[in-house]
């Protein structure tokens, strides 16, 4: 089945601890999107990428760092500079063909 | 910069009434607007979307959304809601102020549905 998959589901963070969320799609999409979602604040963009090597800082990217070198898989880093990390994070994806945004099941980050 | 506002939290309605979600937005030039929903501890679906065209929309699951430009509105409508229709509801909009294209999100509406 085409899709995109986030790994882990869950994942516990320890103090001083840099994390990284997987996030992978079978769906030849050029673009990918991390989005980090808090109650009340609705997905705030942390990081896109238009294509393989290239990648751009979203409206909240301190404390955060991504690479982009296969098309299919989009990495995010979880810095021990990210002072806040509990969150749900959801990575996204969209080809040229479509502006319809495709989204894995996410990743639920809690700090010990 | 594009921005999607979304004004109310939370929105009730009994099942089989008519309900609305509200999304005002602001863009420089025509925009490229979304509706997506979210189930509990799972990612966003895409409902339908607005690009040109008929103000109209028509999306998954009975759903349909407005385009108003005068108003700068996209509401999302279904005539008859159902208990399974229950869920969070994202506005979005297509932002290509910076060069490239990303996709910018409103906070949400919270929809319950009342048997």
């Amino acid at each position: 089945d085409g899709g995109i998959t986030q790994s882990p589901k869950y994942l516990f963070r320890k103090e001083g601890q840099n994390v990284t969320l997987s996030c992978e799609q079978n769906l030849n999409h050029d673009a990918m999107y991390w989005y980090r979602q808090d109650p009340g604040q609705g997905l705030r963009l942390i990081y896109y990428s238009q294509i393989v090597n290239d990648f751009q800082k979203g409206d909240i990217a301190e404390g955060y760092s991504v690479s982009r070198e296969k098309k299919e898989s989009f990495p995010l880093t979880v810095t021990s500079a990210q002072k806040n990390p509990t969150a749900f994070y959801l990575c996204a994806s969209n080809g040229q063909e479509s502006e319809k945004l495709f989204f894995g099941s996410g990743t639920q980050l809690s700090v010990l | 910069a594009q921005s999607v506002a979304q004004p109310e939290d939370q929105v009730n309605v009994a099942e089989g009434n008519p309900l609305t979600v509200k999304c005002t937005y602001s863009v420089s030039g025509n925009p490229y607007l979304f509706w997506y929903v979210q189930y509990p501890n799972r990612g966003l679906q895409f409902l339908l979307k607005y690009i040109t065209g008929d103000n109209l929309v028509k999306g998954s699951y009975g759903f349909e959304a407005e385009f108003n430009k005068s108003q700068t509105s996209f509401h999302l409508k279904k005539p008859s809601a159902l208990v399974s229709d229950s869920a969070l509801y994202f506005c979005a909009v297509r932002d290509w102020s910076s060069g490239t294209y990303k996709y910018i999100f409103g906070t949400g509406t919270r929809l319950k549905v009342l048997a």
